[in-house]
């Protein structure tokens, strides 16, 4: 299986910090890799697909990089509605695999 | 508007088998690629396979296979989930969530199924 690592595992930001979040993949997965973002008791939605593309309807804050192993989503300027946690997945190869999140949270 | 709308919750004793529905609606059911995947407080999202609503084809990830069966019904636009033997580990939300390939995501995600194994 492939292994995602995703780093920090929690951060506290303030709004309109600019935040980075990062995913290292075990091994090459080309850009099938997929952000998301969960709240609370909320199903997890989709951010950016394969590596860099803007879900439809997602604001232009959120923008992710990479290929290969290592990945990137960045959140521009921190907005409140923007704390929650967020997980990488890759979609290379089955079993799909997660990472264990990033909780962003108010510093 | 395109939805996801899964069963309620339930409450198992281990051992036990529970099934999870997820009922499709506002879009091509056939069109999509649909799976299933768990949360458990504290731990990452975990995948549990894929169905192909149009041939019925499966994979399931191989730590759940024997226990895990998908199926889908084109009649009624569900696809359903079975988990047997039950054991407290398998207590988590359950969602299923649509997705064009492999290449674009999961951009449609059910309500959850909050599962109890106890």
């Amino acid at each position: 299986d492939i292994q995602m690592t995703q780093s920090p595992s929690s951060l506290s930001a303030s709004v309109g910090d600019r935040v980075t979040i990062t995913c290292r993949a075990s091994q090459s997965i080309s850009t099938f890799l997929h952000w998301y973002q969960q709240k609370p008791g909320k199903a997890p939605e989709l951010l950016i697909y394969s590596a860099s593309n803007l879900q439809g309807g997602v604001t232009s804050r959120f923008s992710g990089s990479g290929s290969g192993t290592d990945f990137t989503l960045v959140i521009s300027s921190l907005q409140p509605e923007d704390f929650a946690t967020y997980f990488c997945k890759q979609s290379y190869s089955t079993p799909y695999t997660f990472g264990q999140g990033t909780k962003v949270d108010i510093k | 508007q395109v939805q996801l709308v899964q069963s309620g919750a339930e409450v198992k004793k281990p051992g036990a088998s529970v099934k999870v529905s997820c009922k499709a609606s506002g879009y091509t059911f056939t069109s999509y690629e649909m799976h299933w995947v768990r949360l458990a407080p504290g731990q990452g999202p975990e995948w549990l396979g894929i169905i192909n609503p149009s041939v019925g084809s499966k994979t399931y990830a191989q730590r759940f296979q024997g226990r895990v069966s998908m199926t889908r019904d084109t009649s009624t636009n569900t696809v359903y989930i079975e988990l047997s033997g039950l054991r407290s580990e398998d207590t988590a939300v359950y969602y299923c969530a649509r997705a064009l390939s492999s290449y674009h995501g999961m951009d449609v995600w059910g309500q959850g199924t909050a599962v109890t194994v106890s």
